[in-house]
C-alpha cells in the first residue's frame, strides 16, 4: 500500500515571501499521479496542482510550483509571493495510475496535511 | 456553477441513532467518493461508486453504508453511530479514474452525543 508523509504539521511565512511544503511518498509503482490540495478553514478542498509521474518537467500553476524528485519519492510545493488567502491546510495526495481492485477507480491517498500560516 | 454540495454542513446525532449524510453534484461525474477526516488526520477513503458499481474499502466498518440512486446523488448511512465516528465527512467526484483530480464538497461535520 502507498503511504504519503508530510513532515511539517505547521509552517509559517511572511506575506510576499516564498515557502516550501514537503511531501514524500512510498510506492512500488512506476506510474502514478501526485496532487496538492488546499483546504481553507470550513471550506472545500481545492486542487492546487497535479503532477504526472512519467513527466519529468515540474508542474507550475501561477505562484505554485512543485519540485518532483521521482527517484527520491519527493514532491514538494513551493508557493511564491505568499498571500493572506493562501492560509489553509495543504494536503499532498497520491493516486495510482493502475486499475483499482473494484470498478477501475481508486481514491486518493492523503498525507496528514501541513497547516500554512501567513503572517501579515 | 457546477459543484459538489453536501448537506447538512453540521449534523449532531445521538449515539446509536441512524444518520444519513447527503451529497449531490452538478458536474455529471460518474465517480463519487466518501472520505472520513478526523481531526489532525489524513482523509481516509471509505468507499466509492464507479457509475453504479459500489466499491468498499477493506477496512471500512460494516456500520457504514452508501447508496447512489442516480448520477447526481450519493448518500452515506451510518447505521449505529459511535463516539468514534465523529468526524468530517467529505464527498468527492471525478470523471473516470480521476487522474485530473477530484472535486470536493465542503463536508459535513458529524458530532455524536
Amino acid at each position: 500500500a502507498q503511504t504519503v508523509t508530510q513532515s511539517q504539521p505547521e509552517m509559517s511565512v511572511q506575506e510576499a515571501e516564498t515557502v516550501t511544503l514537503s511531501c514524500t511518498y512510498d510506492t512500488s509503482e512506476s506510474d502514478y499521479y501526485l496532487f496538492w490540495y488546499k483546504q481553507p478553514p470550513s471550506r472545500q478542498m481545492i486542487l492546487v496542482i497535479r503532477q504526472e509521474a512519467y513527466k519529468q518537467q515540474n508542474a507550475t500553476e501561477n505562484r505554485f510550483s512543485v519540485n518532483f524528485q521521482k527517484a527520491a519519492k519527493s514532491f514538494s510545493l513551493k508557493i511564491s509571493d505568499s498571500q493572506l488567502g493562501d492560509a489553509a491546510m495543504y494536503f499532498c495526495a497520491y493516486r495510482s495510475a493502475g486499475m483499482g481492485s473494484g470498478g477501475g477507480a481508486d481514491g486518493l491517498t492523503f498525507g496528514k496535511g501541513t497547516h500554512l500560516i501567513i503572517q501579515p | 456553477d457546477a459543484m459538489v454540495i453536501q448537506n447538512p454542513r453540521y449534523q449532531v446525532t445521538q449515539f446509536g441513532k441512524p444518520v444519513t449524510l447527503s451529497c449531490s453534484q452538478t458536474l455529471n461525474h460518474n465517480v463519487m467518493y466518501w472520505y472520513q477526516q478526523k481531526s489532525s488526520q489524513a482523509p481516509k477513503l471509505l468507499f466509492h461508486y464507479y457509475d453504479k458499481d459500489f466499491n468498499n474499502e477493506a477496512d471500512t466498518p460494516d456500520n457504514f453504508q452508501s447508496r447512489r440512486p442516480n448520477t447526481s446523488f450519493c448518500f452515506l448511512d451510518i447505521r449505529s453511530p459511535g463516539l468514534g465516528d465523529a468526524a468530517m465527512y467529505l464527498c468527492a467526484t471525478s470523471r473516470g479514474r480521476g487522474v485530473l483530480g477530484y472535486t470536493f464538497g465542503s463536508g459535513t461535520r458529524l458530532t455524536v452525543v
